[in-house]
Parts: structure tokens; C-alpha cells; sequence
């Protein structure tokens, strides 16, 4: 079946440093996407969201882009600290009768100071 | 802290028994979902109801089942457990059940011995 995944497994950077995390999307009818952040043995948190009318999006220290010809969304992390180490998941929000997310693996960021 | 709530954090049983875990959603939310996070399975998507109903239903056992009562909180019931079974288990709120973001709770970290 379709689903989100996610090009790496694990991001290693230095304290400081931009972080860009990647995800792949199969679903060309997704028009809802989501990041999470989620820490050890804590739920996931919301991070930042983004429509498909929308190609790019900025939070604070945080910015996703959606890239629809490829299917393609990133989230990038300025300036990254050591409070950003966790697992990150995009999610993709699938509406039919109801509302579901569908999760990419995730992608274990680890800041190193 | 999302403002979701769930009990019990820990939950260790033995397979065969059946076993009761409760969310309450964010203070206005309407719509309760329920997720599956295993270390083969990545987060999966199991239940959404929506003001007392359901709305949608994912990969969910038939050993599983859920409701959401009149005061908007959610029980997933886990019967004839199995050894599988253990994995965290999230309830996400969100306003209506839309395209918005869904709010995750803590989780209830599931033990079948």
C-alpha cells in the first residue's frame, strides 16, 4: 500500500549546525502533511504543519518544504541544540470518512556538542 | 504537555487476559485516535471516533475494540492478548477530525508476558 517513509535512519550533527531531515510521500492525493518530534518514552509532539496549497512554511528555528512534483518534504532545524536529539516522523494525513496519519519511520537526530 | 491524557503509563500482563487503557482528549476536542507504536511496526494508526462515533479504522485487530463515551474519553479494549501485543499504545486528539493536527498523549506502555 502507499506510504510515508523516510530517506535516513539516523542524522548526526554539531551543536550549531542546520539539520535537514527528509521524507518521501507516495500518496499524490495527501494534501495534509505534519512533523513530530518525539523524545525517549514520551508521545510525539507536534512540530510544524503544512498544506498542499503551501510550499513552504517557517516556524521558530524550524522551516518545512513541500515539493508536490516529487512527492518530497523536508524540515530543516536551525541552528541545532542538544534538546533537539530525538526521532522525528513526518506524518501524512489521509481523509476519508475519517481522518488517520500515516508515519514514515523516523529519523534519529543526535546533536553532539 | 499536549493537554491528552492517558492511564494507565504502565501496564504489564500475561497473554491470554484482557486489559483496559483510557484516554482523555484535550479540553473542546471531539475526535480520539488511537495508535500502535512497536519496534517492527513503526507508528501505526488503529481507530479515529468522532464525537461518539467512528469515523475510521485502521489495521486494528479484531481482538481489539474501542468506544469513546457521551463525555468525549476513549477506551481501547485489548482482549485474548498476545505476546505481539506489547508496544506503546497513543491516544492523539484533535478539534473536529479534519485535516488539523492531532495532539498525542503520553502513552501506555503495554507488557505481555
Amino acid at each position: 500500500g502507499e506510504s510515508v517513509g523516510l530517506h535516513l535512519p539516523t542524522l548526526s550533527v554539531q551543536e550549531g549546525d542546520n539539520s535537514i531531515i527528509n521524507c518521501a510521500y507516495s500518496n499524490s492525493a495527501s494534501d495534509y502533511f505534519i512533523w513530530y518530534k518525539q523524545e525517549s518514552g514520551k508521545g510525539p509532539q507536534f512540530i510544524i504543519d503544512i498544506r498542499s496549497n503551501m510550499d513552504k512554511r517557517q516556524g521558530q528555528r524550524v522551516t518545512v518544504l513541500l515539493n508536490k512534483t516529487v512527492k518530497h518534504l523536508s524540515l530543516q532545524i536551525a541552528a541545532t541544540q542538544p534538546g533537539d536529539s530525538a526521532v522525528y516522523f513526518c506524518a501524512e494525513n489521509i481523509w476519508t470518512s475519517g481522518s488517520r496519519l500515516t508515519f514514515g519511520e523516523g529519523t534519529q537526530l543526535t546533536v553532539n556538542p | 504537555d499536549s493537554g491528552v491524557t492517558q492511564t494507565p503509563k504502565h501496564l504489564i500482563t500475561a497473554t491470554g487476559q484482557r486489559v483496559t487503557l483510557r484516554c482523555s482528549p484535550r479540553s473542546g476536542d471531539l475526535s480520539v485516535y488511537w495508535y500502535q507504536q512497536s519496534l517492527d511496526q513503526g507508528l501505526q494508526f488503529l481507530i479515529h471516533y468522532y464525537n461518539g462515533e467512528e469515523r475510521a479504522k485502521g489495521n486494528i485487530l479484531e481482538r481489539f475494540s474501542a468506544q469513546q463515551f457521551p463525555d468525549l474519553h476513549s477506551e481501547l479494549n485489548l482482549s485474548s492478548l498476545e505476546l505481539g501485543d506489547s508496544a506503546l499504545y497513543f491516544c492523539a486528539s484533535s478539534a473536529r477530525g479534519g485535516r488539523e493536527t492531532q495532539y498525542f498523549g503520553p502513552g501506555t506502555r503495554l507488557l505481555v508476558l
